[in-house]
């Protein structure tokens, strides 16, 4: 299947501490999306990280890639109360032109 | 300028009814996909439009499901014959060139419930 599996499924912290969640597949990928949604809403894009990279940061946003893996993480650092949602991976596999598949996420409680 | 719209935002329908959804994607923006999302779980594709053209429709569940789109901007999802299985959230989201990597802008979605 070209979906990820998200791993853990929920994850509960105190604010300040760093989130960490991860995202495993089996085909081979062109680029690997995280996304973030609040309760009730549509889904916010955060990162974009392709194949041929390794590592990006956005903010208090830090994504990984190891392609010989096949997997990503998240990480999230100095958590706040308003990072609470559910956060979710998504593939564009190598064989497709613009499809993406989703996990079926992480969420995640940040406790004030 | 203005985001992904769906409407409505909530529809409530009798089993065996007809719903169409409706999806207007931030202007020109190539590619528009369908997925819907079941209650805490992750996002199932239906379809992708490049264009006014399906490239993958791959995941429309059952003959019942059928979408188009027209003038490379709105597209209406169409349920025939609702089942209660098909209560769920419906979101679409647009894309600049729809690559895959380009990233996707997502409406709020339309929730149907079927009674």
């Amino acid at each position: 299947s070209q979906q990820g599996e998200e791993d853990p499924q929920a994850l509960s912290i105190q604010e300040g501490e760093n989130a960490t969640m991860n995202c495993s597949y089996k085909t081979s990928i062109n680029n690997l999306q995280w996304y973030r949604q609040n309760s009730g809403r549509g889904l916010v894009h955060l990162i974009l990280i392709r194949s041929n990279e390794r590592e990006k940061h956005s903010g208090r946003l830090r994504v990984t890639l190891d392609t010989s893996k096949k997997s990503s993480s998240l990480l999230i650092t100095a958590s706040r109360a308003a990072d609470t949602a559910s956060y979710f991976c998504a593939l564009q596999g190598s064989s497709n032109t613009g499809k993406l598949i989703f996990g079926q996420g992480t969420t995640l409680q940040v406790k004030p | 300028g203005a985001g992904v719209s769906q409407s409505p935002s909530n529809k409530v329908t009798e089993k065996g009814k007809d719903v169409e959804l409706r999806c207007d994607p931030i202007s020109g923006h190539t590619a528009l996909y369908w997925y819907r999302q079941s209650l805490g779980q992750g996002l199932e594709f239906l379809i992708y439009f490049q264009g006014n053209s399906a490239p993958d429709k791959s995941g429309l569940p059952s003959d019942r499901f059928s979408a188009e789109r027209t003038g490379g901007s709105v597209s209406t999802l169409t349920i025939q014959r609702t089942q209660q299985e098909d209560s769920a959230v419906y979101l679409c989201a647009s894309s600049y060139m729809g690559q895959g990597d380009s990233p996707l802008h997502f409406g709020n979605g339309t929730r149907l419930t079927v009674t």
